[in-house]
């Protein structure tokens, strides 16, 4: 199993830009999740969702969209990067019952916006 | 939702065990302890769970006090390849979301 992966590894935009990251995970998760980490901080919750076809909003949500239209695809939006959007974004997935609430995260990716 | 205070950083030597502390006083009957990890340039990865007693695997053991108001991280033997971020969680939340705080950064001397 690869576990959860996250595409592109690194990315530079200009303000004003659009692009999607990719989240994938092989391992029939439920649950899956969006987080932002900015230097010397812990991880800030996007947006998340409990199945195919649903998304909620976390604790950052604005300025970001996300789609599930696959059970092991997680989209994250962005429509017009601005630079405070610059941070390393992690993806995460967990089973809707056991594990403890264990999370699985991706290697994260690594946005820049100019 | 629950807080949890950790301190800033800790630090230890190579081979000797680490105790990381976790205060969590308003910590609710039904919270879960869980503790991740975060290696340099990586995912968080997750360590132990606990919700009353104490509890062990294979990388670490977790310590509860009896009135669940504080929590300790056992590393029995640290490597250097410990060094990391280490995040006391309490939770689940609803649709078992986390909520990580800064974390308490290890260091492991050689």
């Amino acid at each position: 199993n690869a576990g959860v992966t996250q595409t592109p590894k690194f990315r530079v935009l200009k303000t004003g830009q659009s692009m999607t990251l990719l989240c994938a995970q092989d391992m029939n998760h439920e649950y899956m999740y969006w987080y932002r980490q900015d230097p010397g901080m812990g991880l800030r919750l996007i947006h998340y969702s409990v199945g195919e076809g649903t998304t909620a909003k976390g604790e950052v949500p604005d300025g970001y969209n996300v789609s599930r239209l696959k059970k092991q695809n997680f989209l994250l939006g962005l429509e017009s990067a601005a630079p405070s959007q610059t941070s390393v974004y992690f993806c995460a997935s967990r089973p809707l019952k056991g594990g403890g609430n264990e999370q699985f995260f991706g290697p994260g990716t690594r946005l820049t916006v100019l | 939702d629950a807080k949890t205070t950790q301190p800033n950083s800790m630090e230890s030597n190579e081979e000797e065990p680490v105790h990381l502390p976790c205060n969590h006083s308003t910590i609710s009957g039904t919270d879960y302890i869980h503790w991740y990890r975060q290696l340099p340039s990586q995912g968080p990865e997750y360590v132990i769970h606990g919700l009353t007693s104490n509890v062990n695997n294979r990388m670490a053991s977790l310590a509860i006090a009896e009135d669940r108001k504080s929590s300790t991280l056992i590393l029995h033997r640290a490597t250097l390849r410990d060094a990391a971020v280490y995040y006391c969680i309490l939770g689940p939340g609803a649709n078992s979301k986390l909520t990580f705080g800064k974390g308490i950064t290890l260091s492991v001397r050689p």
